[in-house]
């Protein structure tokens, strides 16, 4: 069984600050990871994912997140925040095994971005 | 091209009542998922399909809950009778064809917020 952790439900940053969401996993075999954004009324985006071809993977709107086998984990940043970032931020891993392409998620994590 | 859209946007029913909700994907994709966000939980999967048929309904909470994808195109999810617990937000995503990779991006639709009462 596969499962996702996020930590921290609510992060606040100033604009221009650096973005850090953190998201773990627990998986038996390697993972694909994803990230996903929701804006307001709107539906999930994909922001990046992780194919195992290179570790630090480079999304849209500036964000990047770097898989690290060690620590299990997929971390998302953008080194300046801006106002339109806020949103809820989704971390998923799906199986590689067998013919599932379902997706797990993590509970997200709401970003604010204070002025 | 179009997205994944969803509907309705909003639902709020009563206890006891029948709701179906609509997804359709994005044209040409055969894989078609439901998944639901209950509130202050996260998203979890209900089922998928490829073309018409059933490929994982392993999501599926019980059998109050029944989902068809009609030709392969549009799908419906109904839950008969709705019960409080059933509240939530339900997405709908699609990918491209069949035996495509497992790192495929699922792309979604806004969501049903459904409330029960």
């Amino acid at each position: 069984a596969q499962s996702v952790t996020q930590l921290g439900s609510h992060v606040s940053v100033s604009e221009g600050a650096l973005v850090l969401l953190r998201c773990n996993y627990s998986s038996s075999v390697p993972p694909y990871l994803f990230w996903y954004v929701q804006y307001p009324n709107q539906g999930l985006q994909l922001l990046l994912k992780y194919t195992s071809a290179a570790t630090l993977v480079k999304g849209i709107n500036g964000f990047e997140a770097e898989f690290k086998k060690s620590e299990t984990s997929f971390h998302l940043t953008k080194p300046s925040a801006h106002m339109s970032d806020a949103a809820e931020y989704f971390c998923a891993v799906s199986s590689p095994s067998g013919s599932a392409r379902q997706l797990t998620f993590g509970s997200g994590t709401q970003l604010t971005v204070l002025p | 091209e179009a997205g994944v859209t969803q509907f309705p946007s909003h639902s709020v029913i009563e206890k006891g009542q029948t709701v179906t909700l609509r997804c359709d994907p994005i044209s040409g994709h055969d894989n078609l998922y439901w998944y639901r966000r209950v509130m202050g939980k996260e998203i979890k999967f209900l089922l998928h399909f490829v073309k018409e048929s059933k490929q994982d309904e392993s999501g599926m909470p019980n059998n109050r809950f029944l989902a068809e994808r009609t030709g392969g195109t549009y799908s419906t999810l109904k839950v008969q009778p709705a019960e409080l617990e059933d509240s939530g937000v339900y997405f709908c995503a699609s990918s491209p064809a069949v035996g495509g990779s497992l790192t495929d991006t699922q792309y979604f639709g806004p969501g049903t917020r459904l409330t029960v009462l």
